[in-house]
Order: C-alpha cells, then sequence, then structure tokens
C-alpha cells in the first residue's frame, strides 16, 4: 500500500506571492491533517478535513486554508507569504475504524518551503 | 494549559550506548500517547502508541514506558546504531465525543549517534 504523498518535495517562492501544496492519503484514509514545522516551534497543527469538510482547526491566520477532494485528497493554499512561513509542511492520514479512535497518524515527507 | 515537555533538548552518545528520553505531558483528558521518530527532512514515523492502561510497549530496540499517574513516559533505545540519529518526538492524543482526536506535540529530543 503506498505511503502517504506530498508535492512538490520543495518550492520557493517570494514574500507576497501564494503557493499551493498537495497532499494524497493512503488509500482508504480519509481524514487528513496538515501541520507547519520549524525548528523553534516544533510541530504545529494547522487544520483537519475529514469527508471534504474541515473538523479541526489550529490558531493560524486566515491566510492559510485548505480543503478535501472527495477522493480524500487535499491541497492546502497559503496566501501573501511571509518569511516567517518558510517552514516543513507536513501531512498525515488516518485510517477509519479503531485506529481513528486511537489517533493514529501516518505523516507523508513533506513539503520545504522556503520563502525569500 | 495542555502541554508536552520532552528532556532533553538534544543528546549525543556513542554507537552501542543506551539512552533514554524524557517525556512529562499536562494533557487532559488523556487518550493515549505516542513516540515518533522523525529523520532530517522527512515525515514522523510512529514508533510506539500506548492507552492509560498500557505502562510499557516495545518495537526492536525501543522501548516506551507510561505512568499515567505521575504524567510521565520516558523511550529507551538499547544499543544505539548511527541510524537511530533523528528528532524523537513525544506526542499526547485528546479523544473528544464527535469522533476526533486532538494532538499535543512536545518539541522534540534531537539524538546523535556518533561512531
Amino acid at each position: 500500500k503506498a505511503g502517504v504523498t506530498q508535492t512538490p518535495r520543495y518550492l520557493i517562492k517570494t514574500r507576497g506571492q501564494q503557493v499551493t501544496l498537495s497532499c494524497s492519503p493512503i488509500s482508504g484514509h480519509r481524514s487528513v491533517s496538515w501541520y507547519q514545522q520549524t525548528p523553534g516551534q516544533g510541530l504545529q497543527f494547522l487544520f483537519e478535513y475529514f469527508s471534504e469538510t474541515q473538523r479541526n482547526k489550529g490558531n493560524f491566520p486566515g491566510r492559510f486554508s485548505g480543503r478535501q477532494f472527495s477522493n480524500s485528497r487535499s491541497e492546502m493554499n497559503v496566501s501573501t507569504l511571509e518569511l516567517g512561513d518558510s517552514a516543513l509542511y507536513l501531512c498525515a492520514s488516518s485510517p477509519p475504524g479503531r485506529d481513528r479512535v486511537i489517533g493514529e497518524q501516518f505523516f507523508g515527507p513533506g513539503t520545504r518551503l522556503t520563502v525569500l | 494549559k495542555n502541554q508536552v515537555e520532552q528532556s532533553p533538548q538534544s543528546l549525543i552518545i556513542l554507537e552501542g550506548k543506551n539512552c533514554t528520553l524524557q517525556c512529562n505531558y499536562t494533557v487532559s483528558p488523556f487518550s493515549n500517547l505516542r513516540w515518533y521518530k522523525q529523520d532530517t527532512g522527512r515525515g514522523p514515523v510512529s514508533l510506539t502508541i500506548m492507552t492509560f492502561s498500557e505502562n510499557t510497549k516495545s518495537n526492536g530496540r525501543y522501548t516506551a514506558t507510561l505512568d499515567a499517574d505521575t504524567k510521565q513516559s520516558s523511550l529507551h533505545i538499547t544499543a544505539s546504531q548511527l541510524s537511530d540519529s533523528a528528532s524523537y518526538i513525544c506526542v499526547v492524543s485528546q479523544f473528544f465525543s464527535g469522533g476526533y482526536n486532538k494532538l499535543i506535540f512536545g518539541a522534540g529530543t534531537r539524538l546523535a549517534v556518533h561512531p
């Protein structure tokens, strides 16, 4: 079974631009979560999508948005990029059933975003 | 305030030695605790997951312990290898009615294993 895939793996943008990151969950997983990881802050929760609906949201400004499609693939968008948005953006998917209750998550390799 | 604190921040050990990483949490309600290993530039990979009724769980050379009374967990690595060099992240999960989990992440311990 293929793991969580994220594209692109690396991205360089300039301040003020916008960016869209993509995540394909493991087949059969309907929940997708997004995280921002920086050296100083560790992993910070952005939002979670389940069946095309945002179910949970972290404390990030409205410049960060996301969506989920009917095939469970998810995209994350950041508008008006700032230098501080440079980070590793991780996507994780969760399986249904008992694992969903436990909250098991499988992470993708991440997208390294650099804002210049 | 729900928090997960890990110590030490970083650790250097020689190949073949053992080490123990600590995780203290103040999270309520508590559902489970997980340890992840994250190689540089990669996504975290789950090592162990424990509910409040489990006090130890092993995965190869990795052994995690949980004391739900003192809200402490440890990850013990036996006979370390160079490939153990990574960040180890402690994550505590809260389960809420409605069927979703909220995860509280520790800042991680960066382990370097030297030959």
